[in-house]
């Protein structure tokens, strides 16, 4: 157990929904990063927040955004759904930079039917 | 865009050889580089974090070496035993992660 929670386990929905994906990082963790997985591409890094604050940005499409709340949570908005959206969504978190161990959450499977 | 890439792309050995993957990576911009082991149906699961050129790092029987001026990293496994069976995805950092597609690894009985 990484001490990374991410809510829900599996999602399913329609194309054109929105969903939200939730992630708790660890305990004293500042650092929190969203990563996509898709069935024929390894991992993307999508965004990174620190503190609140975006500090890094990857292959994030337009229509997804992302926030970290005061508590340290961070939400993913995937919006107007895409088949293409299915995926294996992974949170980790680090105590400050992208340039320490990154703990990786057991991941949301989102499947857009 | 930048490439990382891993060879090879599967390796299957017997329990108690030894075996070592690759990591090449950009020679430029380097802040970097993370080493995880990602078993099946599981989430990936940090090994090493490595900044220093030079840098050598050891968990047991696993241990990395770091190259940053040629740009790669090396993971060796002494000894593979059956719960080594995973991939070995390394992700390269220069602000943000680039991962490679992985090293799947079989480790027979």
């Amino acid at each position: 157990d990484s001490g990374v929670t991410q809510t829900p386990k599996h999602l399913i929905t329609a194309t054109g929904q929105r969903v939200t994906l939730r992630c708790s990082p660890r305990s004293g963790d500042l650092s929190v990063y969203w990563y996509q997985q898709s069935l024929d591409q390894g991992l993307q890094f999508l965004i990174q927040y620190y503190n609140g604050e975006e500090r890094a940005k990857g292959n994030i499409l337009e229509r997804f955004s992302a926030q970290q709340f005061p508590d340290l949570h961070s939400e993913l908005n995937l919006s107007s759904l895409e088949l293409g959206d299915s995926a294996l969504y992974f949170c980790a978190s680090s105590a400050h930079t992208s340039g320490e161990t990154q703990y990786f959450g057991p991941g949301t499977r989102l499947l857009v039917l | 865009i930048l490439n990382v890439e891993q060879s090879p792309q599967s390796l299957h050995v017997q329990e108690g050889d030894s075996t070592n993957f690759t990591c090449s990576f950009p020679s430029s911009n380097f802040y970097a580089l993370h080493w995880y082991r990602w078993e099946t149906a599981k989430s990936p699961e940090a090994l090493f974090v490595m900044t220093l050129n030079g840098d050598e790092k050891k968990k047991g029987r696993i241990s990395a070496t770091l190259n940053t001026k040629e740009g790669y990293s090396y993971l060796y496994i002494k000894g593979s035993q059956p719960e080594d069976s995973a991939t070995y995805l390394c992700a390269f950092n220069a602000g943000k992660s680039t991962f490679g597609d992985g090293t799947t690894l079989t480790v027979k009985p």
